[in-house]
C-alpha cells in the first residue's frame, strides 16, 4: 500500500525556519517524481514545488522561489521541504505528492495526510 | 486569484447531474496540456478522481466523467449522492509558470 507520510510541521515565527519531511512507503521512492502542494486555511490547493525522480530537476513556484529548498533522499526514501524566511501567507497545509508521469506533466496519483505549519509571532 | 477558474459552488438534489467547469487559457490548457480533477472531502487530503480528461483511477465510480475542449475542462457528475458532498479541483501544466496550476476550487453541496 502506498503511504506518504508528512511531518517537521508547526509554529514558527515570520522568519523563521522549518523543514518538511515526508515519507515515503509501499512503492519504490527513486522511480517516482514528486511534488509539494500548500492549501492555506480554507482556501484552494497551491503548487509549490517538483523534483524529479533523481534529484536532477527542480521547479518552484515565484511564490517560494529562493526561500523554498527541496530536496530528497532516495535512500531513505525521503522528500524534504526546507523553508526559510517564512511569511505569514506561508500559513498553511503542506502535502507531499507523488507524481504520476504522463498525460503532459503529469498528476498527482497518491496524497500524503498534510502537515499544517503556522506562521505566526 | 487562480490561474484555473472554476464556479465557488455548484448544487443538485441526489440523483440529480451536476457539471464543474474549469476555464484556463492559451498557457495551459489551451496549450494543449491535460487536465486533472481531485475530491477533497472536509478534513482529508484531495483525492484523484480523474486524470488525463476523462479517464477514472480504479475504485472511482463511472457517475463521474470528464471532458475538455479548447481552453476548458468539465467534470460532470451524475446520480448525485450525499457522499459526493466535497471541493472539487482541476489542475493542469503551465508553460509560462513551469509547474502545475490549480483551479480555485468547487464546493459541491447535495440538497
Amino acid at each position: 500500500e502506498v503511504q506518504l507520510v508528512e511531518s517537521g510541521g508547526g509554529l514558527v515565527q515570520p522568519g523563521g525556519s522549518l523543514r518538511l519531511s515526508c515519507a515515503a512507503s509501499g512503492f519504490t521512492f527513486s522511480t517516482y517524481n514528486m511534488n509539494w502542494v500548500r492549501q492555506a486555511p480554507g482556501k484552494g490547493l497551491e503548487w509549490i514545488s517538483y523534483i524529479s525522480n533523481s534529484g536532477s530537476t527542480i521547479y518552484y513556484a515565484d511564490s517560494v522561489k529562493g526561500r523554498f529548498t527541496i530536496s530528497r533522499d532516495n535512500a531513505k526514501n525521503s522528500l524534504y521541504l526546507q523553508m526559510n524566511s517564512l511569511r505569514a501567507e506561508d500559513t498553511a497545509v503542506y502535502y507531499c505528492a507523488r507524481v504520476r508521469a504522463g498525460y503532459s506533466y503529469g498528476y498527482a496519483d497518491y496524497w500524503g495526510q498534510g502537515t499544517l505549519v503556522t506562521v505566526s509571532s | 486569484q487562480s490561474v484555473l477558474t472554476q464556479p465557488p459552488s455548484v448544487s443538485g438534489a441526489p440523483g440529480q447531474r451536476v457539471t464543474i467547469s474549469c476555464t484556463g487559457s492559451s498557457s495551459n490548457i489551451g496549450a494543449g496540456y491535460d487536465v486533472h480533477w481531485y475530491q477533497q472531502l472536509p478534513g482529508t487530503a484531495p483525492k484523484l478522481l480523474i486524470y488525463g480528461n476523462n479517464n477514472r483511477p480504479s475504485g472511482v465510480p463511472d457517475r463521474f466523467s470528464g471532458s475538455k475542449s479548447g481552453t476548458s475542462a468539465s467534470l460532470a457528475i451524475s446520480g448525485l449522492q450525499a457522499e459526493d458532498e466535497a471541493d472539487y479541483y482541476c489542475q493542469s501544466y503551465d508553460s509560462s509558470l513551469s509547474g502545475w496550476v490549480f483551479g480555485g476550487g468547487t464546493k459541491l453541496t447535495v440538497l
